[in-house]
């Protein structure tokens, strides 16, 4: 069975640009999370997504924003970009969310210039 | 608020030694204890969790993990160390909806 899939791999922007990133759950996951990690530090919650509904946001600007498809798929938006958004952004599916076990995409590279 | 702490940046073991990665926790209630590993250019891998039950998680890759509720601790353990356990490994505590909070990461290396 094919794992939680992320495009794009890499990524390059300049300050101020749009950027969208995608992110496939696991066949049958219903819950989607998204998550930051900058360089040298441990990934930081973003956003949880379940049934199409945000269970839970953490302590991003409001320059983040999410959605998730019927088909349980989720895309993650960062509007007008900062050199301090360049980090790895990973997505993670569940069954059901809450405690249940998140499994991890490769991640989407993000470099803002 | 629940947190993880990790006390090493890194930990150095030879080939065929026991592998040993500490982390303590702080939580209210009951704790949903994790361990993922990163190795580089990759994403995050499950390696096992703790919910309730006994005290000796078994996970994967030949890991597992002691729960010590008294001494609020959740050490990974390797009895064998491979070349290829060298990876950035994580301690994780989750809230009752799932949103995982990360220790500083562990860099695992071991030497042939």
């Amino acid at each position: 069975d094919a794992g939680v899939t992320q495009s794009p791999t890499h990524l390059i922007k300049t300050r101020g640009q749009q950027v969208t990133l995608r992110c496939s759950p696991i066949s049958g996951h219903k819950s989607v999370s998204w998550y930051q990690q900058v360089l040298g530090q441990g990934p930081q919650f973003i956003f949880q997504y379940y049934e199409k509904e945000e269970r839970g946001r953490g302590n991003f600007p409001d320059r983040f924003s999410a959605r998730q498809f019927p088909n349980y798929s989720s895309e993650l938006n960062v509007n007008a970009l900062l050199l301090g958004d360049s980090a790895l952004y990973l997505c993670a599916s569940s069954l059901e969310g809450g405690r249940e076990t998140q499994y991890f995409g490769p991640g989407t590279r993000l470099l803002v210039l | 608020a629940q947190s993880v702490a990790q006390p090493e940046d890194q930990v150095n073991v030879a080939e065929g030694n026991p592998l040993t990665v500490k982390c303590t926790y702080s939580v209210s209630g009951n704790p949903y204890l994790f361990w993922y590993v990163q190795y580089p250019n990759r994403g995050l891998q499950f390696l096992l969790k703790y919910i309730t039950g006994d005290n000796l998680v078994k996970g994967s890759y030949g890991f597992e993990a002691e729960f010590n509720k008294s001494q609020t601790s959740f050490h990974l353990k390797k009895p064998s160390a491979l070349v290829s356990d060298s990876a950035l490994y994580f301690c994780v505590v989750t809230d009752s909806w799932g949103k995982l909070q990360f220790g500083a990461g562990t860099q695992v290396v071991v030497t042939p």
